[in-house]
């Protein structure tokens, strides 16, 4: 299986701060990388497919970047509505394996 | 707009079978462009893939190793929705049970609200 880590675990953060999370795998992914975020209690949502496609209706602060086993997840400038926890997910091969999450805090 | 109803028990006895369904709207399940993914969240072991099915023609089904003496996922075209039966669960299988749909390149879109799904006595 393709292991897939993320760093930070945890980012503390301000309003209209930059932030970048990044997550590496095990072996060559190409661009099969999600990101997707999530709230306490509901389902992830998807952000960024093929490691840096906005997903269509997410901000524009939102940025991905990156191939084979390092990509990155940029948020340009915090918004109040981004604290929550990221995920990064590959879809190189079967099983899919995601990433341990990052949670942004304030 | 694809949506995903989850539905099925929050409480399961160790060793019974746990059984979720995911009805589906707006999309269909033998649809040649999607496939019909069951993923779960826990505390210890994140967010795990557990299994799919898909229609290309014929069914097809892929299987998390970890789980795949114990699952199956069976489509249902006449109510347009698929379902997880999990055998023989332990503690460790108590989760958040999403069922997710993928697009043909594999890209997990559309989530269902979840369901936790909770193995005790």
């Amino acid at each position: 299986d393709i292991q897939m880590t993320q760093s930070p675990s945890s980012v503390s953060a301000s309003v209209g701060d930059r932030v970048a999370i990044t997550c590496r795998a095990s072996q060559g992914i190409r661009t099969w990388l999600a990101w997707y975020q999530q709230k306490p209690g509901r389902a992830p949502k998807l952000l960024i497919y093929d490691a840096s496609t906005l997903q269509s209706g997410v901000p524009s602060r939102f940025s991905g970047s990156g191939s084979g086993t390092d990509f990155t997840l940029t948020i340009s400038s915090l918004q109040p509505e981004d604290f929550a926890t990221y995920y990064c997910l590959q879809a190189d091969s079967f099983p899919l394996t995601f990433g341990g999450g990052t949670k942004v805090e304030i | 707009q694809v949506q995903l109803q989850q539905s099925g028990p929050g409480l399961v006895k160790p060793s019974q079978t746990l059984s979720l369904t995911c009805a589906i709207s707006g999309d269909s399940v033998s649809s040649s462009g999607a496939a019909w993914n069951w993923i779960r969240q826990s505390p210890w072991r994140g967010l795990e893939w557990l299994g799919r099915t898909y229609y290309r023609p014929g069914w097809s089904y892929d299987y998390a190793v970890s789980v795949k003496s114990r699952i199956s996922i069976n489509a249902d075209t006449s109510k347009n929705q698929f379902s997880l039966h999990l055998n023989f669960v332990t503690p460790e299988d108590t989760a958040v049970y999403y069922c997710v749909r993928a697009t043909a390149a594999g890209l997990l879109d559309y989530w269902g609200q979840g369901a936790l799904v909770t193995v005790s006595s």
